[in-house]
């Protein structure tokens, strides 16, 4: 089964209009941490939100907060007034804290390509 | 500047043929690992240590060996390389101390032929 569940290829949005980008989770640990990378067509990725397992608030950094719900295991993104710099490739990521095998290594979901239209 | 360096940037190898992608960081951080993007895919973990001497396999370690002789570097060696290694790798690093700390590597794309 996969941990990181990413169901939108690809999404549209208009300059200046928020948008969500949706991610679900799995995993049996207590503790687990959250995130949200941006890969724009130069290919390097940049951290754009974390939320730990225990936070009771949702994260929030700029125009970017995170949608987080627990019970459903989703933590989806929400990129609020759109810039056309927002165009660019998100992924969902996990680090799960007591995993067997690759202790606190991230796993990434299969990423969302935003395209913010002018 | 401090952070996570990569090379090369590109290389173009021949099947059957060997090398080492070279990843570098200064800031001392304990955990280092390697991961590899395709298309459709997101990041697969290859790779990783969390510690000088302590390596172990990730999700995708087929073909591919890894040392940590020092916490600074950790290189990723292709013993004979094949198309299906044709990729986009990262290198990235983080520390125990700082859980949201992951510092990536601009990437090296490598293109078997």
């Amino acid at each position: 089964a996969q941990k990181i569940t990413q169901t939108q290829p690809g999404m549209f949005v208009q300059e200046k209009e928020a948008v969500t980008l949706d991610c679900t989770y799995d995993t049996s640990d207590q503790s687990y941490g959250l995130f949200w990378y941006k890969q724009p067509s130069s290919g390097e990725m940049i951290f754009l939100i974390y939320q730990g397992s225990y936070d009771e608030q949702n994260a929030t950094e700029g125009r970017y907060s995170l949608n987080f719900q627990k019970a459903r295991k989703s933590a989806n993104l929400v990129i609020s007034a759109s810039q056309l710099g927002d165009s660019a490739m998100y992924f969902c990521a996990m680090r799960e804290a007591f995993s067997s095998g690759s202790a606190r290594q991230l796993t990434f979901g299969s990423g969302t390509q935003l395209t913010v239209l002018p | 500047n401090a952070g996570v360096t990569q090379t090369p940037k590109f290389q173009v190898l021949k099947t059957g043929q060997s090398m080492t992608l070279q990843c570098a960081q200064d800031m001392n951080h304990e955990y280092m690992s390697w991961y590899r993007q395709d298309p459709g895919m997101g990041l697969r973990l290859i790779h990783y240590s969390v510690g000088a001497g302590i390596t172990d396999q990730g999700e995708v370690p087929n073909g591919y060996n890894v040392s940590r002789s020092t916490t600074e570097d950790f290189p990723l060696r292709l013993l004979s390389a094949a198309p299906s290694q044709t990729s986009v790798y990262f290198c990235a690093s983080t520390s125990p101390k700082l859980p949201r700390g992951y510092t990536f590597g601009s990437g090296t794309r490598l293109t078997v032929v």
